[in-house]
């Protein structure tokens, strides 16, 4: 199974609202609405930040966001501050014999 | 407070074995399932295996099939990775990962055990 498309790198202003988009097929992102996104730190361990497509976590800001079109799932972070400043990877459902499958992540400058 | 604690990594050499554990508190073990994801030093997530609340239903990548096995003891509340026929593709950091209500998202995450695989 191959893993979910997402570009290498976005970059933003402080202020301004990026989005991450995450391609799959119709076998995985297409077929589920169990889309999840994580953030990561340098030296730290992943963060869950919104599963199942749309929904964050308590304790999670609600500057993150998700959503789904077809075969793409989108990460957007309105207001970046420099705290966002992290990598990005989304994650969804692919079928009872693959499981889940990742994007290759994003890696989020805040300039 | 979650948390989730990995112990047993270390250097094993290629077609070596080795046995992961993670051991669980601040929560009711025997109802979530467990997984673990590994990350190769500079890379990304990889998904590893998946183990079902009462350890009756378990999943596997197909990297790891056949040579990796997953198990939980609830008495103790740990979780197991057992690794067999390492090859130097497996030297990562392994996460231990609770599932969520719906078991394809993680929702608490250790701070992961090193697996270096090297003659």
């Amino acid at each position: 199974q191959s893993a979910l498309t997402q570009p290498a790198s976005v970059s933003g202003s402080p202020g301004q609202s990026i989005t991450i988009s995450c391609t799959g097929t119709s076998s995985d992102v297409g077929s589920y609405n169990l889309v999840s996104w994580y953030q990561q730190h340098p030296g730290k361990a992943p963060k869950l930040m919104i599963y199942e497509v749309t929904k964050r976590p308590s304790g999670v800001s609600n500057r993150f966001s998700g959503s789904k079109s077809g075969n793409t799932a989108s990460l957007t972070i309105s207001g970046l501050q420099a705290e966002d400043e992290a990598d990005y990877y989304c994650c969804s459902h692919a079928g009872s014999s693959t499981f889940v499958v990742f994007g290759g992540g994003t890696k989020l400058t805040v300039l | 407070e979650v948390q989730l604690v990995e112990s047993g990594g270390g250097l094993v050499q290629p077609g070596g074995s080795l046995r992961l554990s993670c051991a669980a508190s601040g929560f009711t073990f025997s109802t979530y399932s467990m997984h673990w994801v590994r990350q190769a030093p500079g890379k990304g997530l990889e998904y590893v295996s998946t183990i079902g609340g009462n350890g009756g239903s378990t999943y596997y990548a197909n990297s790891v099939k056949g040579r990796f096995t997953i198990s939980r003891d609830n008495s103790k509340s740990t979780l197991y990775l057992q690794m067999g026929s390492l090859r130097t593709e497996d030297m990562a950091l392994y996460y231990c990962v609770r599932g969520g209500s719906s078991w394809y998202y993680f929702d608490s995450w250790g701070q992961g055990a090193l697996v270096t695989v090297s003659s």
